[in-house]
């Protein structure tokens, strides 16, 4: 069965720390995303990797980071977190030339509170 | 750019109705248009999408959407809502396969016995 793990479902962190939310996919998929989740707004796109050691910025990568290494792995990095970034962080990934017109496969999300 | 709307962040049936949902895009050049289904504690998961093959796009679970391009819209519909619809529903637009996808607000549908 294809799989978008994150490797945390819930984190509380004290405002300030660093933070790391990792994703790790099992599809050989190119492309991965990381999207903030929040009740009102939707899902808002933070940054976005077509592979390995690339990233694009998406609509609000203010306050974030990222890494991708290895294909299968994209990790969402808080330099420093701040009370507003407290928020459901969903992964997901897809092929490549199916960014726009394919399936993306998600995660299951990572609540994270920052106090 | 592109963009979509949700009409309504909630919605309210019974079980045994129809389930409509509404969702209008707008976008400079011809769309690819999505629906996701989000259920409790969970990801996101895809229900359908339009890729200007058919206007009428069926899914799973008995979900479908038409595509309308003179009123810009692709509301998703099902003829009889189950209790195990309840969930929260995204509409999406990108406007090529390079492109990333832009997620409406989102509709909770919430189904009463």
């Amino acid at each position: 069965d294809v799989k978008v793990t994150q490797s945390s479902r819930y984190l509380v962190k004290r405002t300030g720390e660093k933070v790391f939310l990792e994703c790790v996919q099992d599809m050989d998929h190119e492309n991965m995303f990381w999207y903030r989740q929040d009740p009102g707004l939707g899902l808002r796109l933070i940054y976005f990797s077509y592979d390995v050691k690339m990233k694009e910025k998406g609509d609000i990568p203010e306050g974030y980071s990222v890494s991708r290494e290895k294909k299968e792995r994209f990790s969402l990095i808080l330099e420093s977190a701040s009370t507003n970034q407290t928020s459901m962080y969903l992964c997901a990934s897809s092929l490549w030339e199916s960014a726009g017109t394919g399936e993306l496969f998600f995660g299951e999300g990572s609540r994270l509170t920052v106090l | 750019a592109q963009s979509v709307t949700q009409l309504g962040s909630h919605v309210s049936v019974s079980e045994g109705a129809l389930v409509l949902l509404r969702c209008n895009y707008s976008s400079s050049v011809p769309p690819y248009l999505f629906w996701y289904v989000q259920y409790p504690n969970q990801g996101l998961q895809l229900l359908l999408k339009y890729t200007s093959a058919a206007t009428l796009v069926k899914g799973i679970n008995g979900f479908e959407a038409e595509f309308k391009k003179s009123e810009t819209s692709f509301h998703l519909t099902k003829p009889s809502a189950h209790m195990s619809d309840a969930a929260e529903y995204f509409c999406a637009v990108s406007f090529s396969g390079y492109s990333t996808l832009t997620f409406g607000k989102g509709t909770m549908l919430l189904v009463s016995p």
